[in-house]
């Protein structure tokens, strides 16, 4: 098993320029997450789904977009990117709201 | 004032000495998680708690859940502890994080 896998790596984006963050896991978790982290900052909850075709706001979802047609994948979507979406990126699986989370590896974006 | 604190924010300790770090929070709660943040970035679940202590190997999670209080303990410390340690309870079906707690432990 892969786990949870988010491309890109790392990403650099001028400020208006849209993108997709990818996020695929293995583990047929029904729920799914996503998470900016800044420095000196807890995570912060931008987007989750608790199943296919159910997606639900977090605590900053402004400028990002989400869907979930399967329950693989959790693509991450910046409208237009601005400079304080500069950040990384987690995305984080899970089989139940109550049970251990499943961490990506970051994506790096710099917004320029 | 944060639901979810942690303390202390950073902690340098000698390589061997036991280690505690502590999480409060102020909601109800049905689980709380312990996870490590290594220098790389990555993110690994260690304990998810819902009463009790937890082991594994030289880490010790515990929970008191009238008191709204966990410990990570992590015994005889090694210079590969060093991380960063995040608290997170799962509340209302949301998860609220903790800022995390800098262990650097020196050899």
């Amino acid at each position: 098993n892969a786990g949870v896998t988010q491309t890109p790596k790392f990403q650099v984006l001028k400020t208006g320029q849209s993108m997709t963050l990818q996020c695929a896991q293995d583990m047929n978790h029904e729920y799914m997450s996503w998470y900016r982290q800044d420095p000196g900052m807890g995570l912060r909850l931008i987007h989750y789904s608790v199943g296919a075709g159910i997606t639900d706001q977090g605590e900053v979802p402004n400028g990002y977009n989400v869907s979930r047609s399967t329950t693989e994948d959790f693509p991450l979507r910046l409208l237009s990117a601005a400079p304080s979406q500069t950040s990384v990126y987690f995305c984080a699986s899970n089989p139940s709201g109550t049970s251990a989370l499943h961490f990506g590896n970051g994506t790096r974006l710099t917004v320029t | 004032k944060n639901e979810v604190e942690q303390s202390p924010q950073n902690l340098t300790a000698q390589e061997g000495e036991f280690i505690t770090i502590n999480c409060s929070y102020s909601v109800g709660i049905s689980a709380l998680h312990w996870l490590q943040q290594h220098p790389g970035g990555g993110i690994v679940s260690l304990f998810m708690l819902s009463s009790g202590k937890k082991k594994h190997g030289r880490l010790i999670a515990t929970i008191n859940i009238q008191e709204k209080h966990s410990s990570l303990h992590i015994t005889a410390s090694h210079p590969r502890d060093s991380a960063v340690y995040i608290c997170a309870v799962y509340s209302n079906y949301q998860l609220i994080w903790g800022a995390g707690t800098k262990l650097i432990i020196k050899p």
